[in-house]
């Protein structure tokens, strides 16, 4: 059964870090693998989507890398800034699934001014 | 163009009453989601759809009723509401079983 750990659960930085998030899952025959953000109260924002046959992501100042083989993904934040602070979700499309997402826990990141 | 829509935001039930929550999506996508969110927790699969007429059972459907008549809409029918089911509910829609998900906003239930 596929499970997905995201470490740390909780990160607090200084305004301006660099930061590194990390998620881990136990299978790796995924078709993808999602980053999401989720602000108090509301819905989940898509960030980034890596296919299994990728590497890595980038978007502006964030940049997701994917290693199936060894069953982790980091999503690395650059100059954090307050705007950033929210839960991360770190989500993998099984192999052979229809489309459903198995999730993680979260980590939820604060940036303090 | 909307999105992913959902309704109520928030709601309290009581102990053995049935509501159905509202989700629909304008982006004409063929695969929906049902999520539910226990507070700490990552996102559990209830039921999903891949198409009008056809659901099928994700891991948690164990008091929850789907259907699915039209592209658009994708109730979740809670038949005999009990507090194990106080949670949050995301509705999500997709394009292909590969490509990313769109969330609604999610509705909140307690159940008293």
């Amino acid at each position: 059964k596929q499970e997905v750990t995201q470490i740390p659960a909780a990160l607090s930085v200084p305004e301006g870090e660099n930061l590194v998030l990390n998620c881990s899952f136990t299978d790796s025959a995924i078709y993808n693998l999602q980053w999401f953000r989720q602000d108090p109260g509301k819905g989940l924002t898509s960030l980034l989507l890596i296919q299994s046959s990728q590497r890595e992501q980038t978007s502006g100042r964030l940049n997701a890398s994917l290693d199936k083989s060894s069953g982790r993904s980091t999503l690395y934040i650059a100059a954090s800034q307050p705007g950033d602070s929210a839960t991360y979700l770190c989500a993998v499309r099984p192999g052979g699934s229809q489309g459903n997402l198995i999730f993680g826990k979260g980590t939820k990141l604060s940036v303090k001014p | 163009n909307a999105g992913v829509t959902q309704t109520p935001k928030f709601r309290i039930l009581k102990i053995g009453q049935s509501m159905t929550l509202q989700c629909t999506q304008d982006m004409n996508h063929n695969y929906m989601y049902w999520y539910r969110q226990d507070p700490g927790m990552g996102l559990k699969l209830i039921y999903y759809s891949v198409g009008a007429g056809i659901t099928d059972k994700g891991e948690v459907p164990n008091g929850y009723n789907v259907s699915r008549s039209t592209t658009e809409d994708f109730p979740l029918r809670l038949e005999l509401a009990a507090p194990s089911q106080t949670s949050v509910y995301f509705c999500a829609s997709g394009d292909r079983g590969r490509e990313t998900q769109y969330f609604g906003p999610g509705t909140r239930l307690l159940v008293l």
